[in-house]
């Protein structure tokens, strides 16, 4: 399968700083990337869906002021949390795609303090 | 509204055997559905996916089997090894203006005994 990475893979900020997440696809050009956010044993949440070149959408309940979606590249989607609070602690997956098969990467795991 | 479920948490099998994952879905939109393997702290992996045109889709000891009229597909793993031993998801896509995005289920915990 495809190779999609995601760095870094754990952080640690204090509540009103900003963090920024990458998202890369390694050996594929991705048309259309994905943000997830996954609460403890719950399901993955789609946060926002990011085409190259053009503003993201997200879904009904996500502040897209809060988390700032960019799609600089075919390969390169970053993901900046803003302003932090404790409750924006979590587990944020990204995936790419090419078709319906979305790949995904590691995850990062987000500690606001 | 959940629109893929996974009414199982849990699956114990013992090495060997057969595993039987189960998902229903109540979206007749859905005509792409996918199965990842998840292991704590770490992204899905895709396992294996069926569209809605074929009832059966088998990748080594992966089998994904789709019931449009029930709205339920099932993925069978046989032999089951301790390495299966994960969280495992449907997932559930649309075409049209919601091609791409999947839809998760809850996940089911499969743990494969020696």
């Amino acid at each position: 399968g495809a190779v999609v990475s995601q760095h870094p893979s754990r952080v640690i900020c204090k509540s009103g700083t900003s963090v920024k997440i990458e998202c890369r696809s390694l050996d594929f050009q991705a048309t259309t990337m994905f943000w997830y956010r996954q609460f403890p044993k719950k399901s993955l949440m789609l946060m926002a869906t990011s085409n190259e070149g053009s503003k993201a959408t997200y879904e009904q309940g996500v502040e897209k002021d809060k988390f700032l979606i960019n799609h600089a590249s075919l390969t390169l989607s970053t993901l900046t949390v803003t302003s932090a609070h404790p409750e924006d602690s979590s587990f944020y997956i990204c995936s790419a795609s090419q078709t319906e098969i979305q790949f995904f990467g590691p995850g990062t795991r987000l500690t606001v303090l | 509204d959940q629109q893929v479920k996974q009414n199982s948490p849990s699956l114990s099998v013992q090495e060997g055997r057969i595993s039987i994952l189960n998902c229903d879905y109540t979206n007749s939109m859905f005509d792409y559905f996918l199965w990842y393997k998840k292991y704590p702290a770490e992204g899905p992996t895709f396992l294996i996916s069926i569209s809605s045109i074929k009832d059966k889709n088998e990748d080594g000891r992966f089998t994904v089997f789709l019931n449009k009229s029930a709205k339920h597909l099932s993925l069978h793993i046989v032999p089951s090894q301790p390495g299966d031993s994960a969280v495992y998801f449907c997932a559930a896509s649309a075409g049209g203006t919601s091609y791409g995005k999947l839809t998760f289920g809850q996940g089911t915990i499969l743990t494969v005994h020696p």
